[in-house]
């Protein structure tokens, strides 16, 4: 089975910062990699999906790229509803899907 | 509008069972597959189980295989979580997933979540 992590468990930044949080799978995924955004008490949000692909919506300063293995999510200039915890998942096979750990953002 | 209304979860004993469901609306529930995710409190996001559009594929966690059964009644628009032999490892907060089967987004639209627990 494929495993996910993600770097730095728990990031602190300030509004306007560029954020960068990084995933890594165990093995090659191709570019099947999404992130999500989830604040306490809420549903997670897609934000991104094949890896770098911007889910209608979500505003243009978070990006995503990598393939294979290393990912990053980067919110350019932060923003104060940004404060959140963010998760990858991969998505390599209907078979097994994984999320990372998680990123939050203080 | 696509809406996912998650329901069914409560308190249950250790080795008891429970039935999620979820209602969806708003697209073509068919064409879609549809998943199941939880959260333990305060933990991260755990995949639980995957079905295709026509209900002949399932695909589930290893924690969970054997003992959850994830099904979907395309006539009625939902699909539910049949759960079984539960332990306190199951509680959590379920909630059911679209699959954007067409652009391989993965998970576009979350129901709420239903709390399932499961005392010690």
């Amino acid at each position: 089975d494929i495993q996910m992590t993600q770097s730095p468990s728990t990031l602190s930044a300030s509004v306007g910062d560029r954020v960068t949080i990084t995933c890594r799978a165990s093995q090659t995924i191709s570019s099947w990699l999404a992130w999500y955004q989830q604040k306490p008490g809420k549903a997670p949000k897609l934000l991104m999906y094949k890896a770098s692909a911007l889910e209608s919506g979500v505003p243009s300063r978070f990006s995503g790229s990598g393939s294979e293995t290393d990912f990053t999510l980067t919110i350019s200039s932060l923003q104060p509803d940004d404060f959140a915890t963010y998760y990858c998942k991969q998505y390599n096979s209907y078979s097994f899907f994984t999320f990372g750990p998680g990123t939050k953002v203080v | 509008e696509v809406q996912l209304v998650d329901s069914g979860g409560g308190l249950v004993q250790p080795g008891g069972s429970l039935r999620l469901s979820c209602a969806a609306s708003g697209f073509a529930f068919e064409k879609h597959w549809m998943s199941w995710v939880r959260q333990a409190p305060g933990e991260g996001l755990e995949w639980v189980a995957n079905i295709n559009g026509d209900g002949s594929d399932k695909y589930y966690v290893d924690s969970v295989k054997g003992r959850f059964t994830v099904s979907r009644d395309n006539a009625k628009n939902s699909l539910f979580l049949q759960m079984n032999s539960l332990t306190v490892e199951d509680t959590a907060l379920y909630y059911c997933a679209r699959y954007d089967t067409d652009n391989h987004k993965g998970f576009d639209y979350w129901g709420q979540g239903t709390l399932v627990t499961v005392p010690s």
